[in-house]
């Protein structure tokens, strides 16, 4: 059981726009902790796509965004491509545990 | 160029221990935030342990004393000591670095080094 909820699954068609979303609570995101997103291609390492709520590291599209409120983040790809289809996960910082670092359970994004 | 590669993974029965490896290129681990994080077959991240620049170590609930984080800076190498594995602790391990003041956003990883724990 995550700490950070995500929906399972999403998908949409090539040029259509999605979002991910990301569900928390007061000792995490609701406490005002930064959200981070990763894209993970299959079999491979994650890769950084937004930290700190919504911002992109160099080589990202800006098909990619973020945003966070109250105890929730969301990350949406614009301009849908084939490339896109990976599973994504968000990521925070948790008062309760300890200065523990948490994740979510990923979303599977199927492009069709 | 920043790089990290792992080894150390392996078969190893329940309660057993490997020491991971976490060999790192292109910048210093001891002025880094580096970082464990685990991902169990078709399951989703999750955060192992944290070392800080001062040397301080953070952990899971679920592995804080079994595991532990510690790193060499004449090989400028971090580790993962694991012990009393479980089978519940197979898994990819990635190292990765965490940028500064973000509490957790890691921008480099490395490509994982497998740990089964099986009878």
């Amino acid at each position: 059981q995550s700490v950070l909820t995500q929906p399972p699954s999403v998908s949409g068609a090539p040029g259509q726009r999605i979002t991910i979303s990301c569900t928390g609570s007061s000792s995490n995101i609701g406490a005002d902790h930064d959200v981070h997103w990763y894209q993970q291609l299959p079999g491979t390492a994650p890769r950084l796509l937004i930290y700190g709520n919504n911002n992109r590291p160099s080589g990202v599209p800006d098909r990619f965004s973020g945003s966070k409120s109250a105890t929730s983040a969301s990350l949406a790809i614009t301009g849908l491509q084939a490339e896109d289809e990976a599973e994504y996960h968000c990521q925070s910082y948790d008062n309760n545990l300890g200065d523990s670092r948490v994740f979510g359970g990923g979303t599977k994004l199927t492009v069709l | 160029e920043v790089q990290l590669v792992e080894s150390g993974g392996g078969l190893i029965q329940p309660g057993g221990s490997l020491r991971l490896s976490c060999a790192a290129s292109g910048f210093t681990v001891s002025t880094n935030y580096m970082t464990w994080v685990r991902q169990a077959p078709g399951k989703g991240l999750e955060w192992v342990s944290v070392i800080y620049i001062d040397g301080s170590p953070y952990y899971a609930d679920s592995v804080r004393g079994r595991f532990t984080v510690s790193r060499d800076i004449s090989k400028n190498t971090l580790y993962l000591q694991t012990n009393s594995l479980r089978a519940e602790d197979t898994a990819v391990y990635y190292c990765a670095t965490e940028i500064a003041a973000t509490k957790g956003a890691l921008d480099f990883w490395g490509q994982g080094t497998m740990v089964t724990v099986s009878s």
